[in-house]
């Protein structure tokens, strides 16, 4: 298996702009995390869904984020408008629903707001 | 609400000096604690589970063990491979559907 698969690994752009992150996680991983990382706030839960359900999104900052699963095969998280503070790296886990806490992470998107 | 604090925030050692990580945990109703290892540029990467108070399990240098209230990482013999930064997280009750949120993590330098 090729592993959780996250792109862009990298993405610079402007204030404003809309950005675009993608997550293909595991064949038959049923839960999937975004968590944000940054050197202040350290590894933050945004939202996680399970069986493509997002079940709590109480991490997600504001109206400018948001998160799709249209299937189990592929997710998404939206900024739009991006802002300098959304500056981070982005990070896509999954994990299987007999595993306690063994999340597999991607490579994660570095993202830089200008 | 979960709450996950980890001490100290970095740690030097010296290769071959043992010593421990803390992570003290707030949780309903406690799932599981999980230890992770991130090296730079890279996404976490699993190491433990700890489902209950007492347990302790072990890889190479690392020993986990757990109390009801924090978990320690002890690191025996570290060698400069071992740097990296450690990340403790918890998932609370109900089920397998509940959120895992993590500490901010101890980062580790082993000198050679």
């Amino acid at each position: 298996d090729a592993g959780v698969i996250q792109s862009p690994r990298h993405e610079v752009t402007e204030m404003g702009q809309e950005v675009t992150l993608r997550c293909k996680p595991i064949s038959g991983h049923n839960s999937l995390f975004w968590y944000r990382q940054t050197m202040m706030r350290g590894l933050e839960l945004l939202i996680y869904f399970n069986n493509n359900v997002p079940i709590d999104d109480s991490g997600m900052p504001e109206d400018r984020f948001s998160a799709k699963m249209p299937n189990a095969s592929f997710s998404t998280l939206k900024i739009q408008p991006s802002e300098p503070r959304d500056s981070a790296v982005y990070f896509c886990a999954t994990l299987a629903g007999s595993a306690r806490g063994e999340l597999f992470f991607g490579e994660g998107s570095r993202l830089t707001v200008l | 609400e979960d709450q996950v604090t980890q001490s100290p925030e970095a740690l030097r050692l010296q290769e071959g000096e043992s010593s421990s990580l803390n992570c003290s945990y707030t949780v309903s109703g406690l799932r599981g604690l999980f230890w992770y290892r991130q090296d730079p540029g890279k996404g976490p990467e699993f190491l433990f589970t700890l489902y209950s108070a007492g347990e302790e399990k072990e890889k190479e240098r690392l020993k986990a063990t757990l109390t009801k209230k924090e978990s320690f990482l002890h690191i025996t013999a570290p060698k400069p491979e071992d740097s990296a930064t450690y990340l403790c997280a918890v998932q609370g009750a109900p089920s397998s559907a509940s959120k895992i949120i993590f500490g901010s993590g101890t980062r580790l330098s082993i000198r050679p």
